[in-house]
């Protein structure tokens, strides 16, 4: 099985930057894909990281360390839209070769002015 | 356009009265999957279809069935629904193995029980 981390809240304001932490433990990794989720809505696919090192796309940035296990997922010049839940979804090889996400419970992030 | 379209949006069904949700796609991918998610916590993994072989997690209830009659559509049947499976339910789709991208979903459809 897999094991993921997040922080279950977090805050910041307007403008500034915030770094969003999963950990995990899983055997057979193939990927780890950050989604933003707004209430009551799908998740929608942010940014995905393979091999370790940092992928930037606009504001977003998520980072991989596969030896620690661990992913950041980095959100700039926050806006109030901003606000929602951030899953952390890992991919891994299952016995029948196929590799299905794991998600993470996902990081509520509340921006303010 | 939508590409994972799932009906309905909200759905309000009684205690113990079958129900069932529909999920389609226009991506023509081999995987499709179904996730039930509560409030504040993780998608939970129901089952998946690559192609026409249905997997089944070991933790989802036999009171949950799915069918996949062809490429494109998919159904989440839930034979006696308790107040417990009250959830969003989310399909999703995705190439398959060996491609490393990440899942399409649908806008979910809200299950209320009476």
């Amino acid at each position: 099985g897999q094991n993921i981390d997040q922080p279950t809240e977090m805050t910041a304001t307007e403008g500034a930057i915030v770094q969003i932490n999963c950990t995990y433990q899983t055997s057979g990794f193939n990927g780890l894909f950050w989604y933003q989720q707004h209430a009551g809505e799908a998740p929608t696919f942010l940014s995905y990281n393979v091999l370790d090192g940092l992928e930037e796309k606009g504001r977003f940035s998520s980072f991989l360390s596969r030896s620690k296990g661990y992913s950041y997922l980095l959100l700039k010049e926050l806006q109030m839209k901003d606000s929602a839940s951030y899953l952390c979804a890992v991919r891994a090889g299952s016995s029948g070769g196929s590799y299905i996400p794991t998600f993470g419970r996902g990081t509520s992030l509340i921006v303010h002015p | 356009d939508a590409m994972v379209i799932q009906n309905p949006r909200y759905q309000v069904t009684q205690f113990g009265k079958p129900v069932t949700l529909s999920c389609s796609q226009t991506l023509n991918h081999n995987v499709m999957y179904w996730y039930q998610q509560k409030s504040s916590q993780a998608p939970k993994l129901l089952f998946h279809y690559y192609d026409k072989d249905f997997n089944n997690e070991a933790d989802t209830p036999d009171n949950f069935q799915s069918r996949r009659p062809n490429t494109s559509f998919c159904f989440l049947d839930i034979r006696s629904p308790g107040l417990g499976d009250a959830a969003m339910y989310l399909c999703a789709t995705s190439r398959g193995e060996g491609i490393i991208e990440p899942q399409h979903f649908g806008d979910g459809t809200r299950l209320s029980i009476l």
